[in-house]
């Protein structure tokens, strides 16, 4: 069964403790990326991969680093959490399947930081 | 102005009813764009993607690209209470990369 898997899914902590969220994809994508998701502002991409040893900024990147040291992998990292990373985070994976584009995001992890 | 807009709602319609979610976009590089599916809870699931102008079907589902003016829509036929969700449209800023805008969602309830 095609799935992207994320750990963990609910998380308090404290501001400036470092945390990373891992994700974990089966379906040998090249493309991953990571958004948050606040009300209001809808879904906001944070990062993104097009293959390993490859990352680039989306939208809101400051804040968090990503790595990409193998295709399945790519976790987020807060090196010093601050109430304002307190949202919804979502990984996702992309890739062609039968000639069709297909994305599939993970289960997502809520984080408050407090 | 956002990138990419869409009427939060509610929109509450009756089971049956046609249902159409709509976007407007501000980049006339946008070039293809994408529906998602968002159940509450639940990370976004991929509906549709459509690289032109026109409409495209798939099921109960048709999407429909008007880029003289910037005008993405959803339909759906025959609409189901399992259609309640939140609706995410979404284009990458271009072609070869994964940066994606999404909208901020409208969300559809339908009842029996």
């Amino acid at each position: 069964e095609a799935q992207v898997t994320q750990n963990p899914r609910y998380l308090i902590t404290v501001t400036g403790k470092k945390l990373t969220v891992t994700c974990s994809q089966n379906m040998n994508h090249e493309y991953m990326s990571w958004y948050r998701q606040d009300p209001g502002l809808g879904l906001r991409q944070i990062y993104y991969s097009m293959n390993v040893e490859v990352t680039d900024k989306g939208d809101v990147p400051e804040g968090y680093k990503v790595s990409r040291k193998e295709k399945r992998n790519f976790p987020l990292i807060l090196e010093s959490p601050s109430p304002n990373q307190t949202s919804l985070y979502f990984c996702a994976s992309k890739g062609v399947e039968e000639g069709h584009e297909t994305q599939y995001f993970g289960p997502g992890t809520r984080l408050l930081v407090l | 102005q956002k990138e990419v807009e869409q009427d939060p709602g509610p929109l509450s319609v009756p089971e049956g009813a046609i249902v159409s979610l709509n976007c407007t976009y501000s980049n006339s590089a946008f070039q293809y764009f994408m529906w998602y599916r968002q159940y509450s809870r639940k990370g976004p699931e991929l509906l549709m993607y459509t690289y032109s102008s026109g409409n495209k079907e798939d099921g109960r589902f048709t999407a429909q690209v008007d880029k003289s003016s910037k005008y993405i829509s959803l339909f759906i036929r025959d609409s189901q209470p399992s259609d309640s969700a939140t609706y995410l449209c979404a284009s990458p800023r271009s072609r070869n990369t994964d940066k994606l805008i999404f909208g901020t969602g409208t969300r559809l309830q339908v009842f029996p």
